[in-house]
Parts: structure tokens; sequence; C-alpha cells
């Protein structure tokens, strides 16, 4: 079974290019998370979506990040202008839905690693 | 200057011993916790779960054990190998409500030969 699918898997850009990065989540997941995970935070949620719509976007940090799901099988996290302190892996992440026991589990894709310069 | 990052708590054991690691969790709200493992460059791997009207829940080679009392979790791995060095999170589930699963800062297990 495939699971979370992420592109790219490493990223290199320079400061103030647009950076966007993609996920296709597991078949039938309703739920996608986007995280992020840096030395000196750890794991941090940005936003998710449950079916297609925009939940909760507390933890994007900034207007220069923002983040799509256009359909059920894809989402974008983009980030415009990008700087330095953005370099971070990106996580995406999808489950069945928010509620109930089993159906919380989140299942994590490979993530991508982000330079910016 | 001097970076300060996360100081991850580590456990060191010999390959072959039984590791438990422990977590603190805190909201009384949360019934369902997982248990996360992270290989490095790797993304978190559903290792195992348990609802809250459980105390213990057993899988292959791990266990998980709930206090509810002290808002306390713990994953045991029986007989450790090379393969089970990794980051270890874990998550509760904040009630189930809309926000979604919280992580922990993670335990790095190393396995020694």
């Amino acid at each position: 079974d495939a699971g979370v699918i992420q592109s790219p898997r490493h990223e290199v850009t320079e400061m103030g290019q647009e950076v966007t990065l993609r996920c296709k989540p597991i078949s039938g997941h309703n739920s996608l998370f986007w995280y992020r995970q840096t030395m000196m935070r750890g794991l941090e949620l940005l936003i998710y979506f449950n079916n297609n719509v925009p939940i909760d976007d507390s933890g994007m940090p900034e207007d220069r990040f923002s983040a799509k799901m256009p359909n059920a099988s894809f989402s974008t996290l983009k980030i415009q202008p990008s700087e330095p302190r953005d370099s971070a892996v990106y996580f995406c992440a999808s489950s069945l839905g928010l509620f109930g026991g089993a159906s919380d589990t989140q299942y994590f894709g490979p993530g991508t690693r982000l330079t910016v310069l | 200057g001097e970076s300060v990052g996360l100081h991850l708590p580590t456990l060191s054991v010999q390959e072959g011993d039984n590791s438990i690691i422990n977590c603190a969790y805190s909201n009384s709200a949360s019934d369902y916790f997982i248990w996360y493992k992270q290989e490095s460059g790797k993304g978190p791997q559903f290792i195992i779960d348990i609802r809250s009207n459980m105390d213990k829940r057993q899988g292959q080679r791990v266990t998980v054990l709930l206090n509810k009392t002290v808002k306390h979790l713990s994953l045991q791995i029986a007989a450790t190998q090379p393969g089970d060095s990794a980051v270890y999170f874990c998550a509760e589930n904040n009630g189930g409500g809309a926000d979604g699963l919280t992580f922990g800062k993670g335990t790095h297990l190393i396995i020694q030969p």
C-alpha cells in the first residue's frame, strides 16, 4: 500500500524564492496535516485539513506560509518569500478523521528537507 | 554564537535488554494516546496506541502502559535490537476534539552492541 507521498524530498533554495511542497495523502483518509520539525522546536503542527477544508491554521508561523488542499488527494504548502529560518524538515501526515479512536492515528510521509540559503 | 536546541532525553541500553521510555502528557481530557518511532532521515512511524479505558496494551515486542492518575505513559520494548535505535514520541489526542494530536519532545533510544 502506498503511504503518504511527499515531494520533493530535498529542496535547496535561496532566500526570497518561492517554495512549494507537495503531499498526497493515503487514499480514503479525510484529514491531512502539515508539520515542521527543527532541532530547536521539535515537531510543530502548522495546519490541518478535514475533508479538504482548513480546520486550524494557528500554527502557521507567518503570512509567508500558505496551504491549500484543492482535492482529497493533493495538498501544497507554499512559502513565499522563503527565509533561512524556514530551513527545516516539513512532514505531511494523513488520518482517517479527526475524531474517534483509531481514526486519530496519523501516518506520516518521508518529509521534505528544506534548506534556504 | 552557540545554538540552543532541544536537549532530547537519551536512553542507552544494551542490545537484548529491555527498555522503558516514559512520557508525561498534559491534557487530562486526552483519551487516546499513540507512540511513534522516528528513525534518522525518516518520518514518524506509528508503533502502538492505547485508549484511556485501558491501562495496558501489548504489541509485538512492545507494551504501552497508561497511568491516568498521574498522566503518565510508557513504552516498553523487549529484547531491544539495533533497529530499535530511533527517537520515540508520545502523542495525545486532547480529548478527540478539533485540536488534533499533541506530540511530546521525544526520547532518543540508543542500542549499544
